[in-house]
């Protein structure tokens, strides 16, 4: 069965500073990945998704088979990137596995 | 466009009686997938349906049933309900059931069994 950890329930940084958080899955299928963004007081949306090879909101992911792993970087820290990030894996018949988040919070 | 909509907000129930939520999907959207999330996890798959058909289902016992309509909007019953169901359930919908379409959230229901 397919496994999706992060490993960090929580994550502090700085305004200005690098961050990332960290998702690591297990499948022995070839995985889809997704990362959910959830703001407070806001329904669970898209951020990225690894097939797309993009960058929103300054965040990208780069799918790391070897080590199983899809973390989330972003150079440069905001304040309004507080908010509780999911890592999501899709499997070829379609069944999501979600991570249990890590809450991130942009100090000023 | 609409987006997801899910009713009632909250509920609360008591152990063994039964509750039906119901979800919208957004405009132009046939798939409806339902997910169950307890306090401080992440979402846990429970069924998805398409074109009024369950189209794959998680590790949920068979008291968790769902419907799907014509119009693409879904319910989720729940019977015999027990007081580790006490979640908030949400539903997504997207364009097909494909394992790369973004899926869109609804903003859930807080279900409560005393």
């Amino acid at each position: 069965a397919q496994r999706v950890t992060q490993p960090e329930k929580l994550l502090s940084v700085f305004k200005g500073a690098p961050v990332e958080l960290k998702c690591n899955y297990s499948y022995s299928g070839s995985p889809e990945l997704f990362w959910y963004v959830q703001y407070s007081r806001q329904r669970l949306q898209l951020l990225l998704r690894h097939i797309s090879r993009e960058s929103i909101k300054g965040f990208t992911a780069d799918l790391n088979k070897g080590e199983t792993s899809f973390h989330l970087k972003k150079p440069f820290a905001q304040e309004e990137d507080s908010a509780m990030y999911y890592c999501a894996l899709v499997t070829i018949a379609g069944k999501s596995t979600f991570g249990d988040g890590t809450t991130l919070t942009v100090k000023p | 466009e609409t987006g997801v909509t899910q009713s009632p907000t909250h509920l609360i129930k008591t152990r063994g009686q039964q509750v039906t939520l119901r979800c919208s999907s957004q405009s132009g959207h046939n798939t409806v997938s339902w997910y169950q999330q307890a306090l401080g996890q992440g979402p846990q798959f429970i069924f998805q349906y398409y074109r009024e058909e369950e189209n794959g289902r998680g590790n949920f016992p068979p008291r968790f049933s769902g419907l799907q309509f014509p119009n693409y909007s879904s319910e989720l019953n729940v019977n015999a309900l027990e007081l580790d169901d006490s979640a908030l359930y949400l539903c997504a919908s997207s364009q097909v059931p494909r394992n790369t379409d973004t899926q869109y959230f609804g903003p859930g229901t807080r279900l409560t069994v005393l």
